[in-house]
Parts: structure tokens; sequence; C-alpha cells
């Protein structure tokens, strides 16, 4: 079992949706971040966070350390947030990514 | 803004061939990373520099990959010889302490190996 899962996979949505996109953890963790990464590969950090909630734009990211979940969220999603969301988390001095998802917002 | 820098961007190589990829961290970042990314999945760690000291490569197939940190500063990831199975996104990231806090990634290193 992965220590770090996403859901959904994939996930379409049309332009102006509110996305949802989850994630669960099995191991102790000091920080959890959300990463953005293009199709051109690079990887931007967007959320680090080990309480409460962030809000930056129209994206918003929630974790709640005793559930090990944590959730982002995008309001009003336009085609520009397309791309692969990555939680990871911080363990031990190292990184545990989850497999991503794959959002698509259509015009 | 301080970025973290890869090149190439993009490399096709014929198995069997050597390969290398350069990073270049943020100026004063004391930790670096070398992550691996198979298509559809997360990063995996490959290899962690403290410094010019290799801190972490435990995950890195030592018969085949090799990476050098030697001033502290750059840092190049090998391969060879190449196989199919290395295709992948190859991603450098940096951090200012060794912890999990905060690491700056750079564009990463597209490897196809025909």
């Amino acid at each position: 079992k992965n220590e770090v899962e996403q859901s959904p996979q994939n996930l379409t949505a049309q332009e102006g949706e509110f996305i949802t996109i989850n994630c669960s953890y099995s191991v102790g963790i000091s920080a959890l971040h959300w990463l953005q990464q293009h199709p051109g590969g690079g990887i931007v950090s967007l959320f680090m966070l080990s309480s409460g909630k962030k809000k930056h734009g129209r994206l918003i990211a929630t974790i709640n350390i005793q559930e090990k979940h944590s959730s982002l969220h995008i309001t009003a999603s336009h085609p520009r947030d397309s791309a692969v969301y990555i939680c990871a988390v911080g363990y031990n001095n190292d990184m545990r990514f989850g497999a991503g998802t794959r959002l698509t917002v259509k015009p | 803004e301080a970025e973290v820098a890869q090149s190439p961007r993009y490399k096709i190589t014929e198995k069997s061939q050597a390969v290398a990829f350069w990073c270049d961290p943020i100026s004063g970042h004391a930790t670096l990373y070398w992550y691996r990314q198979i298509l559809g999945q997360g990063p995996e760690l490959l290899v962690q520099f403290q410094d010019e000291s290799v801190v972490d490569d435990s995950q890195l197939p030592k018969d085949r990959f090799s990476a050098e940190r030697l001033k502290g500063v750059d840092s190049t990831l090998k391969i060879q010889p190449a196989e199919l199975g290395d295709s992948a996104m190859y991603l450098c990231a940096s951090s200012l302490v060794r912890t999990n806090y905060e690491q700056y990634f750079g564009p990463g290193t597209r490897l196809t190996v025909t």
C-alpha cells in the first residue's frame, strides 16, 4: 500500500466548476505539500501545510492531522488550471509523493 | 526570483549510451535532490546531497547511475549504460536545509531511451 494515496486519479471538469482533490497518508508527517506539475514537467509548490487551512487566490488547501487527510480545492476552475496535482508528505527528512491527480478543465 | 536550473530539458539517447544531466540549485541551498518520475507516477528519490556529501542514495541503481556534487553547488547525474526502462522525467530540487519543509523543483529533464 502506498504511503500517500490521492483521489481521483483523473478529473475532468467544466470551466467554473468547484474542484476537490483528496490526499490520504499513512505515516506520521511533519508537513504536507501540494504541488502542481504542468505538461512541460516542472513542479511548482502550491502549499505547505502542517495544520489547518491555507488560501492563495482560487486555491484552498486543508489538512486534518488526526484523520491523516488533506484536500485541495479550486474555486471557479479555469482551463489554465489543467495540470497534475501531486500531494507529498514530509517524513523522516524525506518526501513521499502521491501518484498525482490529472485535472483537465474544459472551456 | 531564484530558480533551480536543469539542462538539458529533453534528451533522446539510444540504449547502451551514456547520458548526463546537470542541475544548478538555488544559491545558498545546501541540500540537493535528484528524483525520477515515471509517467503517471509521483517522483521517487534517487539521491540526496547535503553540501558535497551523499546522505541518501539507497534508491539509486548504482550499477549504472552515479551522481556527484563536487563543490557542493551544482550537480551531475549520469547513467551509463542507459536502458529502455530509464525513460522518465529526471527532476532536481533543492532546499535551504536538510528538512522536508520547502523543496524547490527545477523544470526537469525528460529522457527518452530508444
